[in-house]
């Protein structure tokens, strides 16, 4: 079974800082997505950035960027110039291929990210 | 589109009542599933379906009932409700190809 493992509970940083969230996972599959997940406290569930684990090049998108290192295990998001509306919990979470397709999704427990004005 | 919607939004039940929580989408995907959050612990898998007519249970389907009649709708039935059962309660769909998944806005179940 997979498992997905976010040791950070709570972060808080400046606006305008850089923060990084870090998650580790466990799985004997070879193909799989990795996903960030943002939860505001609107409750919705806002995809922020997904990476294929067979692409060596890490994912970025706008002031979103992931550290994903295969051998290891890891998938760090990286926040750059942090926002207000940044404020959320965030999920990451894991999904292996089936041959139909990634149906099921595995999460971490979150970590509450609070930007401090 | 209207995307996944779930209703209600917000629910308290007795122990030991029943009701079913509703999920439809309009975007034709065949694959759906039903994901509580508790405090603490993330979101985890209730059931899911790969298609109108075929369902499996996740990591926690006991107490839940679930049926795909149609591509859009996958209703969440809860026989007897439990305290255990206070969640928020998300559905998702997806389909072969797409690598995401879209997700409701989910229902706060309240069991008393």
């Amino acid at each position: 079974a997979q498992t997905v493992t976010q040791s950070q509970p709570e972060m808080s940083v400046q606006e305008a800082e850089t923060v990084t969230l870090s998650c580790t996972y466990d799985t004997s599959e070879n193909n799989y997505y990795l996903f960030w997940y943002k939860q505001p406290p609107s409750r919705q569930m806002i995809l922020v950035i997904r990476q294929e684990a067979y692409k060596q090049q890490n994912a970025t998108e706008n002031r979103f960027s992931v550290n994903f290192q295969k051998a290891a295990k890891s998938f760090s998001l990286k926040i750059s110039d942090s926002q207000l509306g940044d404020t959320a919990m965030y999920f990451c979470a894991f999904t292996h291929f089936t041959n139909f397709g990634n149906e099921k999704l595995t999460f971490g427990t979150g970590t509450r990210l609070t930007i401090i004005p | 589109n209207a995307g996944v919607t779930q209703t209600p939004k917000f629910q308290v039940l007795k122990t030991g009542q029943s009701m079913t929580l509703q999920c439809a989408q309009d975007m034709n995907h065949e694959y759906m599933s039903w994901y509580r959050q508790d405090p603490g612990m993330g979101l985890r898998l209730i059931h899911y379906s790969v298609g109108a007519g075929i369902t499996d249970q996740g990591e926690v389907p006991n107490g839940y009932n679930v049926s795909r009649s149609t591509t859009e709708d996958f209703p969440l039935r809860l026989l007897s409700a439990a305290p255990s059962q206070t969640s928020v309660y998300f559905c998702a769909s997806s389909t072969q190809g797409l690598d995401r998944q879209y997700f409701g806005p989910g229902t706060r179940l309240t069991v008393t």
